[in-house]
């Protein structure tokens, strides 16, 4: 089954300790990205990846890194996470950019205290 | 800098009506709009994709309206069921792929 595979779906942590969101697609697709999503605000795109060792900024990277090292995974990476990156995130993946017949995660939600 | 902006926030149907989600957009040179839907807990999942050269797309019960020169894109769902329960979203992408979102629209169709 097609599938865009987030982990956890559910994380509460503390202010500075580092943390990772797992994001895995099955499809072979070239272009992966994160979102997060927040009241009043919609979705805003924080890191793409248009292919493996290929990632840049979107509108919204201050305090998230990325990695790409393989076409199926693609892992967001708070170092030291803060209240304001309190949201819901999403992972996205697509054969090309656009979110054209995009795959998207089921979410995580993170709360930092 | 391109805005995209969806009124209502928030709507409540009786089942079998027919109604229209509205979507606004400030700069009219877009590569493409799509209509995503969202349900609660999940991740979202492209309904229809317009492309800018295109007035309108249709699946179903559900057809989408572009009209560039006046920034707005319009979802029609005829006929809506309690299952069309959800929040949708359009998005406006440009030729290098970005997509922008509006905040959405939840809608309840209420049996």
């Amino acid at each position: 089954e097609a599938q865009v595979t987030q982990n956890p779906r559910y994380l509460i942590t503390v202010t500075g300790k580092k943390l990772t969101v797992t994001c895995s697609q099955n499809m072979n697709h070239e272009y992966m990205s994160w979102y997060r999503q927040d009241p009043g605000l919609g979705l805003r795109q924080i890191y793409y990846s248009m292919n493996v060792e290929v990632t840049d900024k979107g509108d919204v990277p201050e305090g998230y890194k990325v990695s790409r090292k393989e076409k199926r995974n693609f892992p967001l990476i708070l170092e030291s996470p803060s209240p304001n990156q309190t949201s819901l995130y999403f992972c996205a993946s697509s054969l090309g950019s656009g979110l054209v017949d995009a795959f998207f995660g089921q979410g995580t939600r993170l709360t930092v205290v | 800098k391109q805005e995209v902006t969806q009124i209502p926030a928030a709507l409540s149907v009786p089942e079998g009506e027919n109604l229209v989600l509205n979507c606004s957009f400030t700069d009219s040179a877009i590569y493409n709009l799509q209509w995503f839907r969202q349900d609660p807990g999940k991740g979202l999942t492209s309904l229809l994709l317009i492309q800018s050269s295109q007035r309108e797309q249709t699946s179903g019960r559900l057809n989408a309206s572009l009209d560039k020169s006046s920034g707005r894109s319009t979802l029609y769902i005829a006929a809506s069921q309690p299952g069309d329960s959800a929040t949708y979203l359009c998005a406006v992408g440009n030729q290098g792929g970005k997509l922008i979102f509006g905040q959405g629209t939840e809608l309840s169709v209420k049996p």
